[in-house]
């Protein structure tokens, strides 16, 4: 059973760093791209970027470049989004989801990790 | 960026009616080589990720009831349920994955 699974809700304050995973299962995780989607409170979806585990080749929106890094660790098939310098504006709920290739919808989604940036 | 819109913003329809959600993107989802729509919808019922219902603009996903629909081709789509259940309430959002993802702003969908 392929399975995405998130790390869990975070507090930070502003300025703070951090990272949150996705952990994969049940596929082959070097097979399929994971891409990061952003859902900030009472909005809609957002793709923030992507990364091909099987290479680390990645690509940001230009939305979101410079503002969050993400990265992969095929040896424990995990996908990580990071921060260096968080803002309230980054509250958000954010998904991991899976697709096959660029040009695949994305068949597979994480449960979601709860972002709460407050001082 | 391919801008995606979607009407009507909230949908209220009684149970056992037709629902049917537009979604227009700014600039055409077929690939001529592959006449493929890329085109997909989702659901995100409260409190949960969004689900993959339809992708190629009209394949259903697995285990998806036949009740639910894709329809259009280009720049102009329609999901529909053909007769609502009170478990397919949800906001709903179109996709599309042929250049830099993009998704429209989502349709609320309600029992009236």
């Amino acid at each position: 059973e392929v399975q995405l699974v998130q790390s869990g809700a975070e507090v930070k304050k502003p300025g703070e760093s951090l990272k949150i995973s996705c952990k994969a299962s049940g596929y082959r995780f070097t097979s399929y791209w994971i891409a990061w989607v952003r859902q900030m409170p009472g909005k809609g979806l957002e793709w923030m970027g992507v990364i091909y585990p099987g290479d680390s080749d990645t690509r940001h929106s230009p939305s979101f470049q410079g503002q969050v890094t993400i990265s992969a660790d095929k040896s424990i098939s995990t996908a990580y989004l990071q921060w260096t310098n968080l803002k309230a504006s980054d509250t958000a709920m954010y998904y991991c989801a899976r697709h096959l290739a660029t040009g695949f919808p994305f068949d597979y989604w994480g449960q979601g990790t709860l972002v709460t940036v407050s001082s | 960026d391919i801008v995606m819109t979607q009407s009507p913003d909230s949908l209220p329809v009684s149970l056992g009616e037709r629902a049917t959600i537009n979604c227009k993107s700014s600039q055409s989802v077929l690939y001529r080589s592959n006449n493929k729509n890329y085109l997909a919808w989702y659901q995100q019922k409260p409190g949960q990720p969004p689900k993959q219902l339809i992708y190629w603009a009209s394949t259903r996903e697995s285990g998806v009831p036949d009740r639910f629909s894709g329809s259009g081709s280009g720049t102009d789509f329609t999901l529909t349920i053909s007769s609502l259940r009170a478990e397919d309430v949800a906001v709903y959002y179109c996709q599309q994955y042929y250049s830099t993802p993009t998704f429209g702003q989502g349709t609320k969908l309600e029992i009236k």
